[in-house]
């Protein structure tokens, strides 16, 4: 059993700069869920999918966020228009079934200068 | 979810047990209690989590008051690589209550 990827690992860019990241969950995990972690703080949740649909969307997601998962196995995140305040680190996470335990990915920390 | 409260750091020896507690005085019925690792730059590893009874698995055991109002993560043979940070949350599993809320954690160090 694989576990969460995601990739790119580390991305670098500038301000105003769009950017994309994708997650690949454990097979057959139908519950994708995106977070973000900023230094020195534990990771806050952004939003989650039950097979492609977006189910719950956090505050923190504002209109420069996007996440899709089209056919209910990966997903994407983008960003666009990135502004200094959103260097993080983006995690992601899947499970199996409602109330199954989330098993995270190795995250996504994006510089944006 | 209900808040959780932990010490914000802990020393342990190697080899000895490391012990973390964690506060839940506001749990509900319906609601488990996590405990997540993070080690530096890594995502969180799930290490186990319960509902009433105390569990073990390989990595740890979890060690609920008979109240439910708090938890006892045991690491039993602490080793350098159990240095991390450790995060206690409560979770219910209820439909619609799907996220994490992570507070501070504790930060456990392993000293040689």
């Amino acid at each position: 059993d694989t576990g969460v990827s995601q990739d790119p690992r580390h991305k670098i860019t500038k301000r105003g700069q769009n950017v994309t990241f994708r997650c690949d969950p454990i097979s057959e995990h139908n519950r994708l869920y995106w977070y973000r972690q900023t230094l020195g703080q534990g990771p806050e949740f952004l939003t989650y999918f039950q097979n492609e649909a977006q189910l719950e969307k956090s505050r923190l997601l504002s209109d420069r966020f996007s996440a899709e998962r089209p056919k209910g196995s990966f997903s994407t995140l983008e960003i666009q228009r990135t502004e200094q305040g959103d260097s993080a680190m983006y995690l992601c996470a899947s499970s199996l079934l409602q109330g199954q335990t989330q098993y995270f990915g190795p995250g996504t920390r994006l510089l944006v200068l | 979810d209900a808040k959780t409260t932990q010490p914000p750091s802990m020393d342990c020896a190697e080899g000895r047990a490391a012990n973390l507690p964690c506060n839940h005085s506001t749990i509900s019925g319906n609601e488990y209690v996590y405990w997540y690792r993070q080690i530096h730059s890594q995502g969180p590893q799930y290490i186990i989590h319960g509902l009433k009874n105390n569990e073990t698995n390989e990595m740890a055991s979890l060690i609920i008051t008979e109240d439910r109002k708090s938890s006892t993560l045991i690491l039993p043979h602490a080793t350098l690589r159990d240095t991390a940070v450790y995060y206690c949350i409560v979770r219910s599993t209820i439909q619609g209550a799907q996220k994490l809320v992570f507070g501070q954690g504790t930060r456990l160090t392993i000293n040689p």
